[in-house]
């Protein structure tokens, strides 16, 4: 099976720009999360949808947004990009919900707002 | 509140002696704990999880973890350390009150070194 896929791996943006990330779950699995990571701040969840709704929040502003299209498929969406959201953006997807299965990780997008 | 802790930043060890990096959590209810792995510039990697049964869990690579009630801990352990395991490790326990969402670690950098 292929693996979690993310694109774009790497992307440059400017503060106030918006921006959009993609994930492509294994095939099957219904429950896709988001994360991101910054060497300061660890790995923090930012949300997770499961069968097209959104299933758990973490504690970020609304200018992160997400959504699940009926194939799984995700995609998060950072609009007015400040200079604290470079981070790298792990997505990650699982069979089953969030914490009652393994998770399989995609590579992540490196995002740098200059 | 729910929550998981990793005490060491960093743990050095030296090539071919065994290995443990720490984890202790805080979750009412049954937990369920899982160790992930990450090495420089790639997505996490499952490791092993408990959810119930034996308290020693085998997971890849060699890497076994101690499921410890009484001292709320999930210590992951290798008995002869390679250089190719130097990478970052996270802890993460299921929050049983909040909709089953992960809670992680902060993670820890283990450096073998040869």
């Amino acid at each position: 099976k292929a693996g979690v896929t993310q694109t774009p791996r790497y992307l440059i943006k400017t503060r106030g720009q918006q921006v959009t990330l993609s994930c492509s779950p294994i095939s099957g699995h219904r429950s896709v999360s988001w994360y991101q990571q910054t060497p300061g701040q660890g790995l923090q969840f930012l949300f997770e949808y499961f069968s097209e709704t959104q299933r758990n929040k973490g504690n970020f502003p609304g200018r992160f947004s997400g959504r699940q299209f009926s194939n799984s498929r995700s995609e998060m969406n950072v609009s007015t990009l400040e200079l604290g959201d470079s981070a790298l953006y792990l997505c990650a997807s699982s069979l089953f919900e969030q914490g009652a299965d393994t998770q399989y990780f995609g590579p992540g997008t490196r995002l740098t707002v200059l | 509140a729910q929550s998981v802790a990793q005490p060491e930043d960093q743990v050095n060890v030296a090539e071919g002696n065994p290995l443990t990096v720490k984890c202790t959590y805080s979750v009412s209810g049954n937990p369920y704990l899982f160790w992930y792995v990450q090495y420089p510039n790639r997505g996490l990697q499952f490791l092993l999880k408990y959810i119930t049964g034996d308290n020693l869990v085998k997971g890849s690579y060699g890497f076994e973890a101690e499921f410890n009630k009484s001292q709320t801990s999930f210590h992951l352990k290798k008995p002869s350390a390679l250089v190719s395991d130097s990478a970052l490790y996270f802890c993460a326990v299921r929050d049983n009150d909040s909709n089953y969402q992960l809670i992680w670690g902060a993670g820890t950098k283990l450096i073998i070194k040869p």
